[in-house]
């Protein structure tokens, strides 16, 4: 079974160019979050959805930070314009909340390492 | 807010030796506990949770951790460590009722083995 897919593994780019980062969840999780890694912070929590729905994303830095997810299987989210300090790991992790179960596991993709120039 | 504070950054273990990760977390109800283990270039996996019950649980890789409430940590344990151990070690609190909707980390105890 697939695990938390996440593309693109790598990406430099240049201050003020737009990145996208994409997120495939496992099937069937109904929930979907986006983590920030860096030495200074640790892991952040930017956002998290819901059945597609986004339900607290007081992590998001700035807004110059969007994220979507138009069906349960697919999430971006988007920096607009990329800055140095955003430079990071970014992981998109997926999990499932059924009636009167909870593993309380989040699935973490391999993440997607951000380098702005 | 609920916090985490792991207070080592950086642990070094012989081969075969036991080991102690420190965790202790700050939150005003019962907290959803959770150690997730990260290898080099990898997402994070879970290593173990507590939600209730047995304060002593048992994990994959032959880890274990206790919950004390009295002291409010949630120490990671293993008797005897394997190469294949060195990793990054996440300790997590969760906050809503199913305890994975918000989930604070620590900064992370950074585990070496030596021969």
């Amino acid at each position: 079974d697939a695990g938390v897919i996440q593309s693109p593994r790598h990406e430099v780019t240049e201050m003020g160019q737009e990145v996208t980062l994409r997120c495939k969840p496992i099937s069937g999780h109904d929930y979907l979050f986006w983590y920030r890694q860096t030495m200074m912070r640790g892991l952040e929590l930017l956002i998290y959805f819901n059945n597609n729905v986004p339900i607290d994303d007081s992590g998001m830095p700035e807004d110059r930070f969007s994220a979507k997810m138009p069906n349960a299987s697919f999430s971006t989210l988007k920096i607009q314009p990329s800055e140095p300090r955003d430079s990071a790991v970014y992981f998109c992790a997926s999990s499932l909340r059924s009636s009167g179960k909870n593993t309380g596991e989040l699935f973490f993709g391999e993440g997607s390492r951000l380098t702005v120039l | 807010a609920q916090s985490v504070t792991q207070p080592d950054i950086h642990i070094t273990v012989s081969e075969g030796a036991s080991l102690e990760l420190r965790c202790n977390y700050s939150y005003g109800a019962t907290p959803y506990l959770f150690w997730y283990v990260q290898s080099p270039g990898q997402g994070l996996q879970l290593l173990l949770k507590y939600f209730s019950g047995d304060t002593l649980v048992q994990g994959i890789k032959g880890f274990e951790a206790e919950f004390k409430r009295s002291q409010s940590s949630f120490n990671l344990r293993k008797p005897s460590v394997h190469w294949s151990d060195a990793a990054e070690y996440f300790c997590a609190v969760g906050i809503s009722n199913f305890g994975n909707e918000k989930l604070t980390f620590g900064t992370g105890t950074r585990l070496t083995i030596i021969p």
